[in-house]
């Protein structure tokens, strides 16, 4: 069972577009973490995100955890091909670290 | 500093073989855990274990063991393989237990079932 829904599950877009990624669950969460990967590569953690209605940015990402602990978005501004990339979050329910189902995002320049 | 290795880096078998993956963790940590990604998706969690002890099971089938050896690395060992067994495996270090700890992937383990 999924507990992670991510979406959309497919993103093209073109450079300088803004994106918003949403990661949903039924489930509270007591922390959530956003990982992108690249291709033939492994996941790299991008934050996590702690306290409900927490907002964190990176540059021109910025992450949300909803109040209830039970969703997260990311947001970027101004995408760049350097952005191309699978996006995960993932949350620890149970003493495992679970995945969303992955946005795949691809920056056209 | 190293980051997370694993071993080998590609690998291809066939049905009903069995297999061995290695993964080296970061210096100084002590929990690893094993991930099955399937192209296109999230990682799904197989085994997580800290100090030398299984602390956490995916729904994964018997087939699918690992240990962690008194230096920290470990082995995921999967036996009777079947096609459906090709994936990327992950393997990820990290301090302490999962919870809210940030965890370090290697690349990863292409392995693919003839």
């Amino acid at each position: 069972t999924q507990l992670l829904e991510q979406s959309p599950q497919f993103l093209s877009i073109q450079e300088g577009e803004n994106l918003t990624v949403y990661c949903n669950s039924s489930s509270v969460f007591s922390s959530l973490q956003w990982y992108r990967q690249e291709p033939g590569e492994g996941p790299v953690l991008l934050v996590t995100v702690v306290t409900g209605g927490e907002v964190k940015k990176l540059k021109r990402l910025t992450f949300q955890f909803g109040d209830a602990r039970k969703d997260s978005s990311l947001h970027i501004t101004a995408a760049q091909p350097g952005d191309t990339g699978l996006y995960l979050c993932a949350g620890d329910p149970t003493n495992k670290l679970i995945f969303g189902t992955g946005t795949l995002l691809a920056v056209q320049p | 500093d190293a980051g997370v290795t694993q071993s080998p880096t590609h690998l291809i078998k066939t049905r009903g073989q069995h297999v061995t993956l290695r993964c080296s963790p970061i210096s100084g940590h002590k929990s690893v855990s094993w991930y099955q990604q399937v192209l296109g998706q999230g990682p799904q969690f197989i085994f997580q274990y800290y100090e030398k002890e299984e602390r956490g099971r995916g729904n994964f089938p018997d087939r699918f063991s690992a240990r962690q050896f008194p230096n920290y690395s470990s082995e995921l060992n999967v036996n009777a393989l079947l096609l459906g067994d090709s994936a990327l495996y992950l393997c990820a270090s990290s301090l302490a237990g999962v919870g809210n700890q940030p965890q370090h992937f290697g690349d990863g383990t292409r392995l693919s079932i003839l």
